[in-house]
């Protein structure tokens, strides 16, 4: 069957670094994508990966790797904003979209 | 403000009451979908529509009935539900065909939908 597993939750520190990290296992695929949600917020999104390696959009990067069926999301310099959480989703063959729980992210000061 | 956008934002309505949620966009996407998000669950996509046709149906049941009459509206309409429909409602729109082939998608902030 097609699977994604995340973290349920996290805890990280104001201006430290965090790694929530995301496998995957589906018929195919056709890239990663990860999205913030704050609580009683709609989903946006964060980044898109198809192919190996890092990609960095100022604080946030995101790394895949498709031969381990794995991906993170890199979070620098935390603010307390970034309190959220984070939703991972890999496309599959039919680029149908499989969904992680999401993790919560939980930044104290 | 995503560009999508759902009404009502919260809904309490009883098993035999019909009600009906409404989603718009104005992005110019050809693609909205229905998701449904229970706590602690992944996303579950209930339909698509492509274009004002209806692309697919994950096995949705009856009571839940979508409706998308043309490319910025999409309505979905609820009859008979049961306590474990309770969850939020979210819908999306894309640029995509059926599905979303690398392109992202734009949620709207959901209807927290209560069952009593």
């Amino acid at each position: 069957g097609q699977n994604i597993d995340q973290p349920t939750e996290m805890t990280a520190t104001e201006g430290a670094i965090v790694q929530i990290n995301c496998t995957y296992q589906t018929s195919g695929f056709n890239g990663l994508f990860w999205y913030q949600q704050h609580a009683g917020e709609a989903p946006t999104f964060l980044s898109y990966n198809v192919l190996d390696g890092l990609e960095e959009k100022g604080r946030f990067s995101s790394f895949l790797s498709r031969s381990k069926g794995y991906s993170y999301l890199l979070l620098k310099e935390l603010q307390m904003k970034d309190s959220a959480s984070y939703l991972c989703a890999a496309s599959d063959s039919n680029y149908q979209l499989i969904w992680g729980a999401g993790t919560k992210l939980i930044i104290k000061p | 403000e995503t560009g999508v956008t759902q009404t009502p934002r919260h809904l309490v309505m009883g098993m035999t009451n019909k009600k009906s949620l409404k989603c718009e966009q104005h992005l110019g996407h050809n693609a909205m979908y229905w998701y449904k998000q229970s706590a602690k669950k992944p996303l579950e996509l209930m339909f698509v529509y492509n274009f004002k046709e209806q692309t697919e149906n994950n096995s949705v049941p009856s009571r839940f009935s979508p409706e998308c009459p043309n490319s910025s509206h999409l309505f979905l309409h609820l009859h008979t539900l049961q306590p474990e429909d309770s969850a939020l409602y979210l819908c999306a729109s894309s640029h995509g065909s059926d599905r979303f082939p690398n392109t992202e998608a734009f949620f709207g902030q959901g209807t927290r939908l209560t069952v009593v």
